[in-house]
C-alpha cells in the first residue's frame, strides 16, 4: 500500500531563516505531487505540483520554491521567510489517470 | 476569484440526524468534484467523488449529489455521527495533460452533538 511521509511535523522559524520541508510517498511510482498551505481561516491553496522529476509548476508567485529531485521526494523550500509563510504545509500525491489526491499528515510552520 | 464556495462555514447536527454539506462552483469547465474529511493537525482524508456525468454517487453513509445546471453539490451523511467531527472540504478538478489539479473550498465545520 502507499504511504506518504511529511517532515518535520511541527517548525518554529525566525523571519529571514531559511526553510526546508520533505516528502516522500512510498508504494508507488511516478506519482504526480502537490504542495498545499492552510492558512489560518482559509481553505487548502496550491503552491507547486510536480508531474516527474526536475518538473516543477507553479500556481502562486512568492518566496516558495520546490524540487523534486527523486520521483518520489517532493522539497518545499525558502531563502528567506516572511511572516505570511506561517501555515500548516501539506504534500499530496495521485497516481497518473486518478483524479483522487492522497495527503500526508502536514507540518505546521509557525515564523516568528 | 474563488471557484468553489462553501458558504457555511459551521453546521452542527444531532447524532442520528442527516448532515447536508453544500458546496457551489462557478467553473463550468470542472468535471470531477471530491469531498475530503480534515481532522485537526491532520491531512485531509479522501473520502467520495462524483463525476460530471453522473448526478449521484453513494458509498456507505455518505451520499453525494451533483447538480450540474445549478454548479452545486452536496454531501449527505446519514446517519451522523459524533466520529464524523472534522472539517469538510469539496474540491474541483478540470482535467488537464499531465496533472489533475483540485482546487478547494474552504472547508464547513461539522459538528455532530451527542
Amino acid at each position: 500500500s502507499q504511504t506518504i511521509h511529511q517532515w518535520p511535523a511541527t517548525l518554529v522559524q525566525p523571519v529571514g531563516s531559511p526553510l526546508s520541508l520533505e516528502c516522500t510517498v512510498e508504494g508507488t511510482s511516478n506519482p504526480n505531487l502537490y504542495w498545499y498551505r492552510q492558512a489560518a481561516g482559509r481553505g487548502l491553496q496550491l503552491l507547486f505540483y510536480s508531474v516527474g522529476i526536475g518538473q516543477i509548476s507553479s500556481e502562486v508567485p512568492q518566496n516558495l520554491s520546490a524540487s523534486r529531485p527523486q520521483d518520489r521526494q517532493f522539497i518545499l523550500s525558502s531563502k528567506k521567510l516572511l511572516l505570511s509563510d506561517s501555515g500548516f504545509y501539506l504534500c499530496a500525491w495521485d497516481g497518473t489517470g486518478g483524479y483522487e489526491q492522497y495527503f500526508g499528515p502536514g507540518t505546521r510552520l509557525t515564523v516568528t | 476569484d474563488q471557484q468553489v464556495k462553501q458558504n457555511s462555514p459551521s453546521l452542527s447536527v444531532q447524532e442520528g440526524r442527516i448532515s447536508i454539506l453544500n458546496c457551489d462552483y462557478t467553473n463550468s469547465m470542472f468535471d470531477y468534484f471530491l469531498w475530503y474529511k480534515k481532522y485537526p493537525a491532520e491531512g485531509p482524508t479522501f473520502l467520495i467523488s462524483i463525476s460530471s456525468i453522473k448526478d449521484k454517487n453513494e458509498d456507505g453513509r455518505f451520499t453525494v449529489f451533483l447538480n450540474k445546471s445549478a454548479k452545486h453539490l452536496s454531501l449527505h451523511i446519514v446517519p451522523s455521527q459524533p466520529g464524523d467531527s472534522a472539517v469538510y472540504f469539496c474540491a474541483a478538478s478540470a482535467s488537464g495533460a499531465g496533472s489533475y489539479q483540485l482546487t478547494f473550498g474552504k472547508g464547513t465545520k461539522l459538528s455532530v452533538i451527542p
